[in-house]
Parts: C-alpha cells; structure tokens; sequence
C-alpha cells in the first residue's frame, strides 16, 4: 500500500535559519506530492504540490522537489520567521478514482525570535 | 464563500452515547472526506464520497456511519462512541479541474469520549 514517512518533531529553529524537513514515500505508479501546513487552531492548508518527477513546488518562500530516483519531497526555506511556526504534513495521492491523500505523521516546526 | 464548515467545533460524549458530525461546503465539489487527526500519525482517512449519492470506506471506518446528503453536505455519525475515538475529525471537499486536484478542509471537530 502507499505510505509516507517524515520527519519526527518537534523542529525548532531561530528566526532567520534554513528549514529543511524530510519526507519519503512509497506507493505505486506515479503520485501526487503535497505538503500541508496546520496553524493551531485550524485546518489544513495546502502549501504546495507537485505532480510529476523532478517538478518544484513552491509557495510563501517554501519549495519541494519531487525526486523519483530516491522517492523524496523534502520540504526548504531558506530563512524561516516565527509566523512560520506550525504542522507540516507531507502527503500523496496515487490517482486513484477518489482522488484520496495518504498523509504522513506530521512535523510541528517551532520558530524562535 | 465559506469554504468547508464543520459544526460543533468542540464535543464531550460519555462512552455509548451517539452523535453526529456536520460537514458543509459551498464550493460545488463532487468529492467529500471524513479524516480523523490523532498525534503522530498524521489524517486518517474514515470515509469518502467521491458524488453526491456514493460513499466508501476509507482505512479507518469502523464505528462510523456517514450519509452524504446533497451535493453541500456530509455527515458522520458515532452510534456508540467509545474513548478510542477521541480525536480531532477534520472534514475536506476536493476541487477537481482536468488532472488538478486539491483538497479544501475544515476547521475540525475535537472530540472527547469519556
């Protein structure tokens, strides 16, 4: 079956550091690759997606490539602020007829002044 | 444009008791889903409703009723709550245009089984 696996939290950063958060997969043919970000208190929101190898998403400063070879969507930015601070979840779809996400277990970010 | 709505926001059941879930969306999706949001192991997919009419089981749905009741609304019911679902229930609709597709979600319900 598909699978995501990222990174465990809690990631904490000062303001202004690089932000790089791990993300594999495993599924079948060729996904979708999605990150979501949760603000407390919300739901999720879509960040950025890609949906074809080597293709970079990016939104907000963010990007992630999708690499087929080592089957990764890591998520950077290059200098992260504290409205940053908040749940990262990687997440696929596998095309199938619902259009259905497998998400990963989720990374909490907090960002320091 | 409200987007995805979800009513209550906040709940407290005892052990047995029964509610339900509303969920809403304004956006003319066709496809609708029910996840459940527990520490660490990111959503969980209850049910779907890929049209109005349909609904399907997702990776987690036992204990779970859903009706999808028009094309706006989506419900899911616990006929008998037990404390293994306490969880934050999150609600999604999916914008489809050609290959693109997104999911839009609520706000979420937690819920706590006593």
């Amino acid at each position: 079956g598909n699978s995501v696996t990222q990174m465990e939290g809690p990631v904490t950063l000062s303001e202004e550091a690089f932000l790089t958060i791990n993300c594999t997969y495993t599924a079948t043919g060729y996904p979708s690759l999605f990150w979501y970000v949760q603000y407390p208190g919300e739901g999720l929101q879509l960040l950025l997606k890609a949906t074809k190898a080597d293709d970079k998403g990016s939104n907000k400063g963010f990007e992630a490539t999708y690499r087929k070879e080592t089957t990764s969507f890591h998520l950077e930015k290059g200098s992260v602020q504290v409205s940053d601070s908040a749940v990262y979840f990687c997440a696929l779809s596998a095309n199938n007829a619902g259009n259905m996400l497998t998400f990963g277990g989720g990374t909490r970010l907090m960002v320091k002044p | 444009n409200a987007g995805v709505t979800q009513t209550p926001k906040f709940q407290v059941l005892k052990t047995g008791q029964s509610m339900t879930l509303q969920c809403a969306q304004d956006m003319n999706h066709n496809s609708m889903y029910w996840y459940r949001q527990d520490p660490g192991m990111g959503l969980r997919l209850i049910y779907y409703s890929a049209s109005e009419g349909t609904t399907d089981k997702g990776e987690v749905p036992n204990g779970y009723n859903v009706s999808r009741l028009n094309k706006r609304e989506f419900s899911l019911r616990l006929e008998s709550a037990a404390p293994s679902q306490t969880s934050v229930y999150f609600c999604a609709s999916n914008r489809q245009e050609g290959s693109y597709n997104e999911q839009f979600f609520g706000p979420g319900t937690r819920l706590t089984v006593l």
